[in-house]
């Protein structure tokens, strides 16, 4: 069973619009990230957040807002979407507040097209 | 910029044979290494890491060689098989990058049988 669900697996958007990316992980984990996979690109840091506070934010624009309703809950939205956005995002979580004390572990990701 | 590299983008191997996997990176404050395996449909899994007060990390048919002075590395899967086709990724932390992983951009790798 996975143990980092993310839904939807893939969503198809036009320009301008809004999507929200949904991700649970069930490891007990205290750390969760989000990380984007583009064509021809390697994985990109956006975002990571310990104990539903965040730790660091590596995307330059406000159009992606990460929202942690739960510790276990890391949920992106993402608005006024542009064709450059498509892409693979993937959310990851691990034990430790740092990348340093353990393994990331991440989710099957969510495959987003904008039209 | 980019901070970790990898070659070759992509890799065929006969079964039975060894895959060399390269990697550089910049930053000399890294200090952790891991690598990500990941199969098409599928999230990165770590493979295998190495810290940077190491030289070598074997594990099963997996071994990291790990250059400081060079800033190199390296992946070898020996006895390579067909399930080994993938996409690995070479990763760096520490330092400069705090909690963040920076990785390379991959090598497709595949074992033909």
């Amino acid at each position: 069973d996975p143990k980092i669900i993310q839904k939807p697996k893939y969503l198809v958007a036009v320009t301008g619009s809004e999507k929200i990316l949904i991700c649970e992980q069930y490891l007990g984990h205290n750390a969760m990230y989000w990380y984007r996979q583009s064509a021809k690109k390697p994985l990109e840091f956006m975002f990571s957040y310990s104990y539903q506070k965040l730790m660091d934010n590596q995307t330059a624009s406000s159009r992606f807002q990460p929202q942690s309703s739960k510790k276990n809950h890391l949920d992106l939205q993402i608005t006024a979407l542009k064709p450059d956005d498509s892409a693979t995002y993937f959310c990851a979580s691990s034990q430790g507040t740092g990348v340093n004390t353990g393994q990331l572990y991440f989710g099957e990701g969510s495959k987003l097209t904008v039209l | 910029q980019q901070q970790v590299r990898q070659s070759p983008q992509s890799l065929t191997v006969w079964e039975g044979e060894t895959a060399i996997l390269n990697c550089s990176y910049e930053d000399s404050t890294f200090n952790y290494f891991p690598w990500y395996q990941q199969f098409p449909g599928e999230g990165p899994a770590l493979l295998i890491s190495i810290r940077s007060v190491s030289d070598k990390k074997e594990d099963g048919r997996f071994t990291i060689f790990f250059n400081k002075r060079e800033k190199k590395l390296s992946l070898h899967i020996t006895d390579s098989q067909p399930g080994d086709s993938a996409t690995y990724f070479c990763a760096a932390s520490g330092g400069s990058s705090g909690n963040k992983l920076i990785f390379g951009i991959g090598t497709l790798l595949s074992v033909k049988p």
